[in-house]
């Protein structure tokens, strides 16, 4: 079974200042990990994934993250935050054979002050 | 890409009325897709995974009677959930994996 921990429950930061979005995973198997974004009343949109190849991911609205097999991380960041980013952030995890769902961590809450 | 459609986007019913959430995959076939719910400020989590032609699986703390899971095509599965109470307004998400998993884009239940 795959775990996943955000260490972060909400991460204030000033417009236009970097960000990071800490995730770590546990799995006993290989993994996909994905980054989703959830504005307020409405559904889950990805970002990113990482499923192989390079560990440093781009995704959209210039955010990106970095695969660390050796900590087990999945962190996302962001050089310049607008205000815009307020949003829930999602980290998951998913087992990269078999049916299975993905398990999520539980969110980290961005909030960009102006 | 693979899309997921998930119907109503959103609905309101009086307490002990029965509601049914649509989720059907659009362009590929999905032997498996999965329900989510997600109450105010928490994360997502797994309610049961529903397999075509065969009986769902639920989590843990999940009453299988309360909410039904239908999986009749390889298009389409259905949450009904029965009885509905106050406590069970939430955001229900639905999704399906091919290759990587796609999402619905959420139904949310108000009872009153």
């Amino acid at each position: 079974a795959q775990s996943v921990t955000q260490l972060d429950s909400q991460v204030p930061v000033f417009e236009e200042a970097p960000v990071e979005l800490r995730c770590n995973y546990s799995s006993s198997v290989s993994v996909y990990l994905f980054w989703y974004v959830q504005y307020p009343n409405q559904g889950l949109q990805l970002l990113l994934k990482y499923l192989s190849g390079s560990t440093l991911v781009k995704g959209i609205n210039g955010f990106e993250a970095e695969f660390n097999k050796s900590q087990t991380s999945f962190h996302l960041r962001k050089p310049s935050v607008h205000i815009s980013d307020t949003a829930e952030y999602f980290c998951a995890v998913i087992s990269n054979s078999g049916n299975t769902p993905l398990v999520f961590g539980k969110g980290t809450r961005l909030s960009v002050i102006a | 890409g693979a899309v997921v459609s998930q119907h109503p986007s959103w609905v309101i019913c009086k307490s002990g009325t029965s509601v049914k959430i649509e989720c059907r995959s659009l362009d590929f076939q999905a032997t498996t897709m999965f329900w989510y719910r997600q109450f105010p400020k928490q994360s997502l989590m797994l309610m049961a995974t529903s397999n075509e032609g065969s009986k769902a699986t639920y989590e843990q703390g999940v009453e299988k009677d309360k909410f039904l899971i239908n999986h009749a095509s390889l298009t389409l599965s259905t949450l009904t959930v029965t009885s509905a109470h106050p406590e069970d307004s939430s955001f229900y998400i639905c999704s399906a994996r091919r290759g990587s998993l796609h999402f619905g884009n959420g139904t949310r239940l108000t009872v009153t």
